[in-house]
């Protein structure tokens, strides 16, 4: 079975500092991942697909098969950034988005 | 475009009633996925529907039923309502099938009683 795992449930941060959000996967065929996020008070929304290889409001998230990990990486996080944090793991060829259980992002002035 | 709607937004029910909990995908789409969120945790899929049929079940009971219309736009249907059954329900949507990019909704937060 499926399954993703981020292990902060909290990460804080002062502004400019960089920033990390662990993600690690199981899953036994070639995954497809992504980063979603959910600023307050608006809906869920795509950051990061791991296909595209690209920077999204200077994230970037480069994926690691022999660790199995999908860490979302940022150099330098901006106030702006204070968000919920969704890894999630998508099946070839199917329709199941599995996803993490999230990181809350805080960046302090 | 006014994206993925659903409706209601809030719903109070008690022990034992069913609901049915509407989703219209972004113009274009033809998939639609549902999903589970309970406080504290990350979506859980539910199912997905495209072209009117379903593509994919997740770990839910058979109180648990979905359908898809020709205009694309879909029901989630929960019967005999629990109080675990209390979360928000997203939908979401996207062009295709599959685990491409989905367009999620503002969910249906449901409280069973």
């Amino acid at each position: 079975a499926q399954r993703v795992t981020q292990p902060e449930k909290l990460l804080s941060v002062f502004k400019g500092a960089p920033v990390e959000l662990k993600c690690n996967y199981s899953y036994s065929g070639s995954p497809e991942l992504f980063w979603y996020v959910q600023y307050s008070r608006q809906r869920l929304q795509l950051l990061l697909r791991h296909i595209s290889r690209e920077s999204i409001k200077g994230f970037t998230a480069d994926l690691n098969k022999g660790e199995t990990s999908f860490h979302l990486k940022k150099p330098f996080a901006q106030e702006e950034d204070s968000a919920m944090y969704y890894c999630a793991l998508g099946e070839t060829s199917g329709s199941r988005l599995t996803f993490g259980e999230g990181t809350q992002l805080t960046v302090n002035p | 475009d006014a994206g993925v709607t659903q409706s209601p937004t809030h719903l109070i029910k008690t022990r034992g009633q069913h609901v049915t909990l509407r989703c219209s995908p972004i113009s274009g789409h033809k998939s639609v996925s549902w999903y589970q969120q309970v406080l504290g945790q990350g979506p859980q899929f539910i199912f997905q529907y495209y072209e009117k049929e379903e593509r994919g079940r997740g770990n839910f009971p058979d109180r648990f039923s979905a359908r898809q219309f020709p205009n694309y736009s879909s029901e989630l249907n929960v019967n005999a309502l629990l109080l675990g059954d209390s979360a928000l329900y997203l939908c979401a949507s996207s062009l295709a099938g599959g685990v491409g990019i989905q367009y999620f909704g503002a969910g249906t937060r449901l409280s069973v009683l």
